[in-house]
């Protein structure tokens, strides 16, 4: 298994909502990404996990709760989202620097 | 800081001729180079990297980059543009510093179109 997969493909929640991102990797990679993407722009980082604990956090608003719940799975909890947060979120794990994108989630926040 | 520059918001090429996306970086110390590729409403796909060695890289598609480290530049090259080419084309550069050094830095990304 040679990819990275996301669900769900697209999410449309209100602002007072919880809901979850997924994303899962069977290429053994150590370190697992977060990263939002507004249209037309670069990928912007938000966590990095390296063997399964949370290395990096880009100033995240706390709305935004990252989970590695094994080596294979990375989860993006989200809780009283803002309509600014509308965006395509990219997974990603790496190995020998490359990243491996998964196709995202298309959030939007009504 | 680590920084890339891609300074051409948008490359229209007729299919058949050769393309080139410029990029250029700043980094301390020997860079790590990529390029990506993303289609409409999918992820991100990688498509080649220089880290050290020939200067000449060669990728994914038949793309290929050239290294020039006196004009700190790493532009992606086609001989021969197809039309399925018409994506949005990321450069990014690593450094080898730790922490959010060694994290990628993205350009602004070029938006190529292949005219038939």
């Amino acid at each position: 298994d040679t990819e990275v997969t996301q669900t769900p493909k697209h999410l449309v929640m209100g602002m007072t909502n919880k809901k979850s991102l997924k994303c899962e990797q069977h290429m053994g990679h150590r370190a697992m990404y977060w990263y939002k993407q507004k249209a037309k722009k670069p990928p912007e980082l938000m966590f990095v996990y390296s063997y399964e604990k949370l290395s990096i956090n880009e100033s995240v608003p706390s709305r935004f709760s990252p989970e590695c719940p094994n080596s294979s799975l990375l989860n993006l909890h989200l809780h009283a989202l803002q309509p600014e947060d509308s965006a395509l979120y990219l997974c990603a794990s790496s190995q020998d620097s490359v990243r491996f994108f998964g196709p995202g989630t298309r959030l939007t926040v009504l | 800081a680590q920084s890339v520059a891609q300074p051409e918001d948008q490359v229209n090429v007729a299919e058949g001729n050769p393309l080139t996306v410029k990029c250029t970086y700043s980094v301390s110390g020997n860079p790590y180079l990529f390029w990506y590729v993303q289609y409409p409403n999918r992820g991100l796909q990688f498509l080649l990297k220089y880290i050290t060695g020939d200067n000449l890289v060669k990728g994914s598609y038949g793309f290929e980059a050239e290294f020039n480290k006196s004009q700190t530049s790493f532009h992606l090259k086609k001989p021969s543009a197809l039309v399925s080419d018409s994506a949005l084309y990321f450069c990014a550069v690593r450094g080898i510093s730790s922490g959010s050094a060694r994290q990628l830095t993205f350009g602004s990304g070029t938006q190529l179109t292949v005219l038939p």
